[in-house]
């Protein structure tokens, strides 16, 4: 059993669909994030959650909504996706810092990624 | 925002070689981390640096951290095929735990 487990590895969907993405972590971790590979471009930081609150929303789309039942699940809602939206997705665990100043948060656990494919 | 900048882009070598990756980041670094990427799958973690002149080693990879340069680099000792892949460098933004990562490195490895 890996660490981070993502599902579907790959998806194939229509502008007008509606799909999931799905992560789960069985490290003990509090902090989850997706992120957006693209070819050429650095690793796109999308969203985090500590402790299941969302801590971060890096001006991502309104189409791309994510969902934290708990610390070990995460999720990311896709409807009315674009071309450009086709790109590798990665989910990622690791300890959240305290919010004493100066922490450094853990090292990221990464998913194996879900490839997207856009039509 | 903090930037990671990568080089060199993609880098070739034959067996047994030794080479460096090097990544520079524009702002202070709170923490350097290298990862290791394999073509459409998940980055595997290869080590942490935190300190000044700290300088840590896995295997054949050895990473060191230059603090006031904003500079890490990656080295490795007599390459082997097995060291193909896409290593990125990632770093704490700011102390935010906001994970930023480099452009990449495409390394090939010839037997």
């Amino acid at each position: 059993e890996t660490g981070v487990t993502q599902t579907p590895r790959h998806l194939v969907m229509g502008m007008t669909n509606k799909k999931s993405l799905k992560c789960e972590q069985h490290l003990g971790h509090n902090a989850m994030y997706w992120y957006k590979q693209s070819a050429k471009k650095p690793l796109e930081l999308m969203f985090v959650y500590n402790f299941k609150e969302q801590t971060e929303n890096n001006s991502v789309p309104s189409r791309f909504s994510p969902e934290c039942p708990n610390s070990s699940h995460l999720f990311l809602h896709l409807h009315t996706l674009q071309p450009e939206d086709s790109a590798l997705y990665l989910c990622a665990s690791s300890f959240f810092p305290g919010l004493a100043g100066g922490q450094t948060a853990g090292e990221l656990f990464f998913g194996e990624g879900s490839r997207l494919t856009v039509l | 925002s903090q930037e990671l900048e990568q080089s060199p882009q993609s880098l070739i070598v034959q067996e047994g070689k030794n080479l460096t990756i090097n990544c520079t980041s524009s702002k202070t670094l709170y923490g350097l981390y290298w990862y290791k990427q394999k073509y459409g799958e998940g980055l595997i973690f290869l080590m942490m640096l935190q300190k000044g002149g700290e300088e840590k080693s896995h295997e054949k990879i050895t990473a060191k951290l230059d603090e006031k340069k904003q500079q890490s680099s990656l080295h490795i000792t007599a390459s082997q095929p097995s060291h193909a892949g896409i290593y990125l460098c990632g770093a704490d933004d700011g102390g935010t735990y906001k994970y930023i990562f480099g452009t990449g490195t495409r390394l090939k490895v010839l037997a």
